[in-house]
């Protein structure tokens, strides 16, 4: 089975510049979520899906980080205007109904560099 | 210039010897936990979960440990291979979040061959 794929695997772009990261979850699976990680803070959620509707977007930084999910296979995480400090990489993971204690599978992220 | 990096405890473990692995997890009412084992330049891999209800759970030469009187989990890693090299989280499925994960730090095990 395919797991969660995402695009681009990395990214280097200079401040200012519009990024749009891409994922595709697990066929299925009605959660889909969005991470950060860096060295400094670890792994932080950014924002959840259930159904194609967000449920908590509390992670978002700030009003330049949005987030769609236009339908079940495939979601987007934009940046407008980016900045150095946005630079880490971002996951995408998604999973079953919780219902079913299933765990969420990742993708391999993307590796965004602001220069 | 570069921030400071978080510095992730390391265990060092001569190949063909166990691992130990632990976690303190935050909350008393998450009733399901996962271990995950991030490569480099990978994403975070499911490893081995367990519920509340239970205290000890066995996979292929990983077993975890759960101790909810200290919210505390462990992983155990049998006959350590050098491709069990690699970053292992322990996650907690908060208890008013659907199927939100809490990740810990992360615990970096180097397999000597």
């Amino acid at each position: 089975d395919a797991g969660v794929i995402q695009s681009p695997r990395h990214e280097v772009t200079e401040m200012g510049q519009e990024v749009t990261l891409r994922c595709k979850p697990i066929s299925g699976h009605d959660y889909l979520f969005w991470y950060r990680q860096t060295m400094m803070r670890g792994l932080e959620l950014l924002i959840y899906f259930n159904n194609n509707v967000p449920i908590d977007d509390s992670g978002m930084p700030e009003d330049r980080f949005s987030a769609k999910m236009p339908n079940a296979s495939f979601s987007t995480l934009k940046i407008q205007p980016s900045e150095p400090r946005d630079s880490a990489v971002y996951f995408c993971a998604s999973s079953p109904t919780p219902g079913d204690n299933q765990p969420q599978h990742f993708g391999d992220g993307t590796r965004l560099s602001i220069l | 210039g570069e921030s400071v990096g978080l510095h992730l405890p390391t265990l060092s473990v001569q190949e063909g010897d166990n691992s130990i692995i632990n976690c303190a997890y935050s909350n008393s009412a998450s009733d399901y936990f996962i271990w995950y084992k991030q490569e480099s330049g990978k994403g975070p891999q499911f490893i081995i979960d367990i519920r509340s209800n239970m205290d000890k759970r066995q996979g292929q030469r990983v077993t975890v440990l759960l101790n909810k009187t200290v919210k505390h989990l462990s992983l155990q890693i049998a006959a350590t291979q050098p491709g069990d090299s690699a970053v292992y989280f322990c996650a907690e499925i908060l208890p008013y979040g659907n199927n939100r994960l809490a990740f810990g730090k992360g615990n970096q095990v180097v397999v000597i061959p």
